[in-house]
């Protein structure tokens, strides 16, 4: 697609139940980013994928959180267990190729509430 | 850890008036970004870089890299309303690897 789609927009969910975030990345792109945006502050850095490899997934916060990506595109984000201090925005964001220079296409993200 | 702070946290200013916002670190990165983020938008990258002294300059913006590569500076002249957003800085983790971090980021409002 022309861009970064994330599904759903927007996401309320009960304390304890598993919610999954969708990324569609800019088709080509290898590189695919999670990053976590609280109250409008700067991103947390979650998890990396080149292709369908994770090799860095050390942002993730604990092991409620897994993600995946399938034929070198579409991710998605799962959070099982929900509690309440997972709310925020989840930014999706792909890159031609990892390093330095391409920069992000980010997604609108997901904003996710846990009640 | 690498951290990026950035200065103001918040910034109100008049349309016309000029502003600058402060990026830095201790760490030395091997290249920089500047994005802008709108509510309820993703980050929009406006400039990277990658070169110690190195100024970019994009319309009304001017963006600068120390030349120890630890910090950096972006510069707007004659704010005007469209500029409102929240700016944020991001420095590759180490040289030549795939992540960026980012910084604290800056919340300017012009008013008309």
């Amino acid at each position: 697609g022309a861009g970064v789609s994330q599904s759903p927009s927007n996401k309320v969910t009960e304390k304890g139940k598993d919610v999954e975030l969708r990324c569609d990345p800019i088709s080509g792109h290898t590189a695919l980013y999670w990053y976590r945006q609280s109250l409008g502050q700067g991103l947390e850095f979650l998890i990396y994928f080149q292709g369908n490899s994770a090799p860095d997934k050390s942002g993730l916060p604990s092991d409620r959180f897994s993600a995946e990506r399938t034929g070198g595109s579409v991710s998605t984000l799962t959070i099982q267990r929900t509690q309440q201090e997972d709310s925020a925005v989840y930014l999706c964001a792909s890159s031609l190729y990892s390093g330095t220079g391409p920069g992000y296409t980010f997604g609108s993200g997901t904003r996710l509430t846990v009640v | 850890t690498q951290l990026l702070e950035q200065s103001p946290q918040f910034l109100s200013i008049q349309e016309g008036e000029n502003l600058t916002v402060y990026c830095n670190s201790s760490s030395v990165f091997s290249s920089l970004q500047w994005y802008r983020q709108e509510p309820g938008e993703g980050p929009v990258l406006l400039v990277t870089v990658v070169t110690g002294g190195e100024v970019k300059k994009l319309k009304r913006l001017t963006f600068q890299f120390g030349d120890a590569r630890k910090d950096s500076s972006l510069h707007i002249t004659a704010a005007q309303p469209g500029d409102t957003g929240l700016y944020l800085c991001a420095g590759d983790s180490a040289s030549g690897t795939y992540k960026y971090i980012f910084g604290t980021g800056t919340r300017l409002k012009v008013l008309a």
